[in-house]
């Protein structure tokens, strides 16, 4: 069974940073792309970043460009994002999917982030 | 970039049938993908590549996609289909997921 877990989730204040983690199991993980999809309180999904098996590409959602970094360890099967310069707009519930190049298949449950001093 | 544009509700009775659009430029030539959200839930993938189903979604869930509209299809409709749907492509231009803003589905 597909299993994707996030966590690192919590409470930061503006400029802050954060890490969130994504546990994947019950698939061969290094086998596929991986995307981090948000979604603010009360609004609409949003495609955060998404990144290649080997991790030699990286895509970006343009409001996060140069304050998110997107990885990958195939070796512990875990997907990461990296958040820094936290703003009260990227306060959401982040989702991590695996990502068929191009829609996807399964989701996490999500871990939710909130920027507020 | 590109955009979808999906209307903020739809409603319909028990029984009957709920159809879900999804415009975009030329989204015909595009595959679209939809989600069903439930409250607190994360989303479920209901149809891929345009009209496809996963295994577990019912019959009952059809997609189709032309020219300036794709269309999720929903016959019979069930209390348990209320949900938020969303319909998503892939930009292969900038290489980026768009997502449509989604529609509430309500169940009268």
């Amino acid at each position: 069974e597909v299993q994707l877990v996030e966590s690192g989730g919590g409470l930061v204040q503006p400029g802050g940073s954060l890490r969130l983690s994504c546990a994947a199991s019950g698939f061969t993980f290094s086998s596929y792309w991986m995307s981090w999809v948000r979604q603010a309180p009360g609004k609409g999904l949003e495609w955060v970043a998404n990144i290649k098996q080997d991790g030699s590409e990286k895509y970006y959602v343009d409001s996060v460009k140069g304050r998110f970094t997107i990885s990958r360890d195939n070796a512990k099967n875990s997907l990461y994002l990296q958040m820094n310069s936290l703003r009260a707009e990227d306060t959401a519930v982040y989702y991590c999917a695996r990502d068929r190049r191009g829609w996807y298949d399964y989701w996490g449950q999500g871990t939710l982030v909130t920027v507020s001093s | 970039s590109y955009v979808l544009t999906q209307p903020p509700s739809v409603s319909v009775a028990p029984g009957k049938t709920a159809r879900i659009t999804c415009g975009g430029n030329n989204i015909g030539s595009k595959s679209v993908h939809w989600y069903q959200q439930k409250p607190g839930q994360a989303p479920v993938l209901v149809i891929y590549y345009d009209s496809d189903r996963p295994s577990g979604i019912p019959e009952r869930f059809s997609g189709s996609n032309s020219g300036n509209t794709a269309t999720l299809t929903i016959s019979r409709v069930e209390a348990g289909d209320e949900a938020d749907y969303y319909c998503q492509v892939w930009d292969s231009s900038s290489d980026h997921m768009v997502f449509g803003g989604g529609t509430k589905l309500t169940v009268l």
